[in-house]
């Protein structure tokens, strides 16, 4: 069983719809959580971090639950500009230990 | 804003050369790391430091080796470059305390012919 493990997708949505993305993590000690959008032949970079208590960043919410392990993203009303891979991670013993997940691809339609 | 910087975005090398990557960081970040990306493999650690002249194994370490001699600059050396480390190379940093985000490099695409 892979550490950090999403769904690749693709997701195909059009403009303005709401898309959420989900991510499970093998590791219970984990303490650190992100989500990075990474576009093609570029860098990840960081979307935001994710909290026990949830948080949100416009359009992006995130919520972390971890009793089941589970980290989610959602994406309201869609731009085209959010088309992009998605990366889940996590992060153990003090960020020296971080599992990169392998991404679920976005594709927003007009 | 954090500012990872790196020396080249793309580099074409031949099998047997020493390659150098160079990546600085302006945010007086403790830790630092190097990945190489493959299609289908995702971000795999090669190297990482917490702090200057220290240095630890990541995941696949074979083939590489790093130095860290200023906290802002760490560097991946390829002691005989072969075609199997033909990649996109990024680096990233952090802080040592907090929740411990990454920040990327743009990246290095390294093609050893």
């Amino acid at each position: 069983r892979k550490e950090v493990e999403q769904d690749p997708g693709p997701f195909n949505v059009p403009e303005g719809a709401t898309v959420a993305f989900n991510c499970t993590y093998s590791n219970s000690a984990s303490q650190s959580f992100f989500w990075y959008r990474q576009d093609c032949r570029k860098e990840p970079k960081l979307l935001m971090s994710v909290y026990s208590s949830g948080n949100e960043d416009g359009r992006f919410t995130a919520q972390l639950n971890r009793a089941s392990q589970y980290i989610s993203l959602l994406i309201r009303d869609s731009k085209l500009s959010d088309s992009a891979t998605y990366l889940c991670v996590v992060s153990v013993t003090g960020g020296f230990k971080t599992i990169f997940g392998a991404g679920t691809r976005l594709f927003v339609k007009a | 804003d954090v500012k990872v910087t790196q020396s080249s975005r793309y580099l074409v090398k031949r099998t047997g050369e020493k390659v150098f990557l160079e990546c600085v960081q302006d945010m007086d970040h403790e830790n630092m790391f190097w990945y190489r990306q493959d299609p289908g493999l995702g971000l795999r650690l090669i190297y990482f430091s917490y702090d200057v002249k220290m240095k630890e194994k990541g995941d696949i370490p074979e083939g590489y080796s790093v130095s860290r001699e200023k906290k802002e600059r760490f560097s991946l050396i390829l002691e005989s470059a072969s075609t199997n480390q033909t990649s996109m190379y990024l680096c990233a940093s952090s802080t040592g305390t907090g929740d411990f985000a990454q920040y990327f490099g743009p990246g290095t695409r390294l093609t050893v012919l």
